[in-house]
């Protein structure tokens, strides 16, 4: 399977602790997109890399979100002291220049439910 | 601010129907617009896209839609609903990147 690919791809964790989530683009898309989506609603842009450089960073990304795509390939989504307003999908998205960046391919997602 | 609006939340249609879900944005400057769609249990998946030239778009397994520029609107269309097109249908908008999408609209499609 060559698509984007996330990992875990549910998470259960208690108020207040740490999670991570890892993303793996396809390979040799040099963007990189963390979205989230809540029930009822599409997904909601939170940041996006071009290779190791994030570009953009969303109001919604709050200090206790961080993200890094440390040698441009894969990438992390760190959440600090989750809070329960913090359960949701996260989506990883990528694309390359060669295939017009604006076409982005969709990874399945991790489902965090805080408790 | 940039925006999508999709007007309904949910279709409900019968095999065979006609479908059209409204998509209306805001958004100044060049834009490229999509439809996404996510079928149950299965991550979103590219419907069709426009970036320019002719304003009729198609897509896959039937689908097509109208960029109408005078109305900032990108309606999607399919002449003949099949229940396998039961989903959620996602309206989104990009200029720099990031997309921008609506609410959704669930389709459900009796056989």
């Amino acid at each position: 399977d060559t698509g984007v690919s996330q990992d875990p791809r549910h998470k259960i964790t208690k108020r207040g602790q740490n999670v991570t989530f890892r993303c793996d683009p396809i390979s040799e898309h040099n963007r990189l997109y963390w979205y989230r989506q809540t029930l009822g609603q599409g997904p909601e842009f939170l940041t996006y890399f071009q290779n190791e450089a994030q570009l953009e960073k969303s109001r919604l990304l709050s200090d206790r979100f961080s993200a890094e795509r440390p040698k441009g390939s894969f990438s992390t989504l760190e959440i600090q002291r989750t809070e329960q307003g913090d359960s949701a999908m996260y989506l990883c998205a990528s694309s390359s220049m060669g295939g017009n960046y604006n076409e982005q391919f969709f990874g399945p997602g991790t489902r965090l439910t805080v408790l | 601010a940039q925006s999508v609006s999709q007007h309904n939340h949910h279709v409900i249609l019968s095999e065979a129907a006609s479908l059209e879900l409204g998509c209306n944005y805001s958004y100044g400057g060049t834009v490229n617009l999509f439809w996404y769609v996510q079928y149950p249990g299965q991550h979103l998946q590219l419907l069709l896209k426009y970036f320019s030239g002719d304003p009729l778009v198609k897509g896959i397994k039937g689908f097509e839609a109208e960029f109408i520029k005078s109305k900032f609107s990108f309606n999607l269309r399919k002449p003949s609903v099949q229940w396998s097109d039961t989903a959620e249908y996602f309206c989104a908008v990009t200029g720099t990147g990031k997309l921008i999408f609506g609410q959704g609209t669930e389709l459900s499609v009796k056989p």
